[in-house]
């Protein structure tokens, strides 16, 4: 079992809706990410926090705002998205700090479609 | 700009043999890291093997072992004696920098291991 919990799996929405995907991690870690993948293609990051700050943005449109309420938690609010907007998207965890070989540890991803 | 090349976008092997999937990048950095995923069809990254920069040997965990050639760049993971369950979508990721502790990874285009019974 994955040590990264993402709700919802799936998630279908409309272009006037607005949804959250929630991500949890109880591993202490204290950088957390958002991904997106398209079918077919390598995960593209989209944002990075670090100590519960956000440290990246990947200039990702402002449809998407992500959330880190605490270290352990992880949001993605989404509104008004676009149908090419559909894709999995994993949220990921790691340890931070330097010289660290920490890995980053993903969860199993929401499916989403915007119709 | 730093980059990550897997060249081979499907292989075919039978159970139980051995298979080498490539992976070459491109770094100016003297300090980085190189990661190996698997990820089925349910979609989840799985954490396969890790390789530093610095490392002098040959990371190795399990059937996974990755053949580093620092001089030619090339990161590539060997599976030993294959599954039905080793198929799947397997990246190559290397660690771009850091921000603040955070890890930044670029992944490369992957390659669909497919196992034949």
């Amino acid at each position: 079992d994955t040590e990264v919990t993402q709700t919802p799996k799936h998630l279908v929405m409309g272009m006037t809706n607005k949804k959250s995907l929630k991500c949890e991690q109880h591993m202490g870690h204290r950088a957390m990410y958002w991904y997106k993948q398209k079918a077919k293609k390598p995960p593209e990051l989209m944002f990075v926090y670090s100590y519960e700050k956000l440290s990246i943005n990947e200039s990702v449109p402002s449809r998407f705002s992500p959330e880190c309420p605490n270290s352990s938690l992880l949001n993605l609010h989404l509104h008004a998205l676009q149908p090419e907007d559909s894709a999995l998207y994993l949220c990921a965890s790691s340890h931070t700090g330097v010289g660290v070989r920490s890995p980053l540890h993903f969860g199993n991803g929401t499916r989403l479609t915007v119709t | 700009a730093q980059k990550i090349t897997q060249t081979q976008p499907g292989m075919f092997v039978q159970e139980k043999e051995a298979v080498t999937l490539d992976c070459t990048y491109d770094t100016s950095d003297q300090s980085y890291g190189l990661f190996w995923y698997k990820q089925p069809s349910s979609g989840e990254m799985i954490f396969l093997i890790y390789q530093g920069s610095y490392d002098e040997q040959n990371a190795t965990e399990g059937r996974y072992s990755l053949n580093f050639q620092k001089a030619r760049k090339s990161a590539n993971l060997v599976i030993s004696a294959s599954q039905l369950g080793d198929s799947a979508m397997y990246f190559c990721a290397m660690r771009e920098g850091r921000i603040q502790g955070a890890q930044k990874l670029v992944f490369g285009q992957g390659t669909r291991l497919t196992i034949n019974p």
